[in-house]
């Protein structure tokens, strides 16, 4: 099964700061998501990276998926207080069966982001 | 569009009762998932929906969970008897498949259970 190792596991920065978080997998990733999420809450999309080398940045926030595909980062620059929350990665996993594919998404621990004022 | 409707929000229940948590896809979406998130874990799939069948259940602990999706659209998930250790947000998600983005999955708010 694929296994998502992030890390860290929890960051603390002050505000302003630049960070990144990493996303590790035992498997070469087919699709690679970013999502934060508020504690207790849903997950809102952040962003989806498919091609080993791609990257895509939406105002402060940069995802990158190296060549091999099996490691992504998520950079966050001058971080603000509305980055806090918690940051998953998950990846897409096929099943064949008769009726064609089915993809599910399996996901890593999460990092949790706390920005101090 | 409308997005991933789940409720309720919030729920408080004591051990061995029961509970049921229902949620309302996005129209067009034919494959719907359950997902449980333990505090501090990331989510982890509890069933998958394809229409109205069954893809995967293999993580659902059947012998207190259920879930249906009888006609297709909406879904829901109860868990009878209820444990302290099924304290936890329960996620559900819908997707469509897009070949020129890949799968687009939407979750909904989740709804966070409590078993006291």
């Amino acid at each position: 099964s694929q296994e998502l190792e992030q890390s860290p596991q929890s960051l603390i920065v002050q505000e302003g700061k630049n960070l990144t978080i990493n996303c590790t997998s035992s498997k070469t990733l087919y699709g690679l998501y970013w999502y934060k999420q508020k504690y207790g809450e849903g997950l809102i999309f952040l962003m989806m990276l498919q091609k080993g080398g791609e990257e895509k940045s939406h105002e402060k926030i940069t995802a990158k998926l190296d060549e091999k595909k099996q490691q992504s980062s998520l950079h966050i620059t001058a971080s603000q207080p509305s980055h806090a929350g918690i940051y998953l990665c998950g990846a897409d996993k096929a099943r064949r069966n008769s009726g064609g594919s089915n993809y599910k998404l399996t996901f890593g621990k999460g990092t949790l982001l706390t920005v101090n004022p | 569009e409308a997005g991933v409707a789940q409720s309720p929000r919030y729920k408080i229940i004591e051990k061995r009762q029961s509970v049921a948590f229902w949620c309302n896809p996005i129209s067009g979406h034919a494959t719907l998932y359950w997902y449980q998130q333990i505090l501090g874990q990331g989510p982890k799939l509890l069933i998958q929906f394809q229409n109205n069948g069954v893809v995967d259940d293999s993580q659902l602990p059947k012998d207190r969970f259920s879930a249906e999706r009888l006609k297709g659209v909406d879904s829901t998930l109860k868990i009878q008897p209820a444990k302290l250790e099924d304290s936890a947000v329960y996620l559900c998600a819908s997707s469509s498949r897009r070949s020129d983005r890949g799968l687009g999955y939407t979750f909904g708010s989740g709804t966070r259970l409590t078993v006291v």
